[in-house]
């Protein structure tokens, strides 16, 4: 079964803290992506990458920063943790296809408590 | 720019009722259109998707079609479960926007016994 794999369920971090959230996933997908979940606000795209190396900024990038150094790994850095920062955060792996038609596989998410 | 709206919630029924959950876009080009299940304290899953006009999504009982005349990709079930009490999101991926997917803000389903 393929699979999104976020490290971490349930994290609990200091503010000012240097965070790592990691994401890896196992379907050679090009494409890997960033969101942040907060009620009524939906889904809201941080960062996404279409390979290695390779990072654009989403929505809202400012206090986050990432990493892909390999095709299957995407990393999100909160590089001075604030209790702003309280979320869920989720990862999503797509394929490059013309039309994009086949959808995301999401990671079950890594819920952040800055404190 | 591409947008997504779904049908404000929350929807609250009683199991074995109809669901409707109405989702209408705005998109550039020609869109796939998505359906995603979210249940409590899970990321999202694919519930469904379409790729072209008229096709006809489906899966574990719901089911939308992609209406481009109205630019609406509603989503039905003929009779929902407690189990189908989760958040829905209905999402697009325009052709020309290079692969990023549009979101609406999410559905919360509750089924009652």
């Amino acid at each position: 079964d393929v699979k999104v794999t976020q490290s971490s369920r349930y994290l609990v971090k200091r503010t000012g803290e240097k965070v790592f959230l990691e994401c890896v996933q196992d379907m050679d997908h090009e494409n890997m992506f960033w969101y942040r979940q907060d009620p009524g606000l939906g889904l809201r795209l941080i960062y996404f990458s279409y390979d290695v190396k390779m990072k654009e900024k989403g929505d809202i990038p400012e206090g986050y920063s990432v990493s892909r150094e390999k095709k299957e790994r995407f990393s999100l850095i909160l590089e001075s943790a604030s209790t702003n920062q309280t979320s869920m955060y989720l990862c999503a792996s797509s394929m490059i296809r013309t039309g994009g038609s086949y959808g995301y596989t999401f990671g079950s998410g890594t819920r952040l408590t800055v404190v | 720019g591409d947008s997504v709206t779904q049908m404000e919630g929350p929807v609250t029924l009683s199991e074995e009722a109809f669901l409707t959950i109405n989702c209408t876009y705005t998109a550039t080009g020609y869109p796939s259109l998505f359906w995603y299940v979210q249940y409590p304290g899970e990321g999202l899953q694919l519930l469904l998707k379409a790729t072209k006009a008229d096709d006809k999504g489906s899966n574990k009982g719901f089911e939308a079609t992609y209406r481009k005349e109205t630019t609406s990709f509603h989503l039905e079930k003929g009779s929902v479960q407690v189990s189908d009490s989760a958040v829905y999101f209905c999402a697009l991926i325009s052709n020309t926007n290079a692969g990023k997917s549009t979101f609406g803000d999410g559905t919360t389903l509750t089924v009652k016994p």
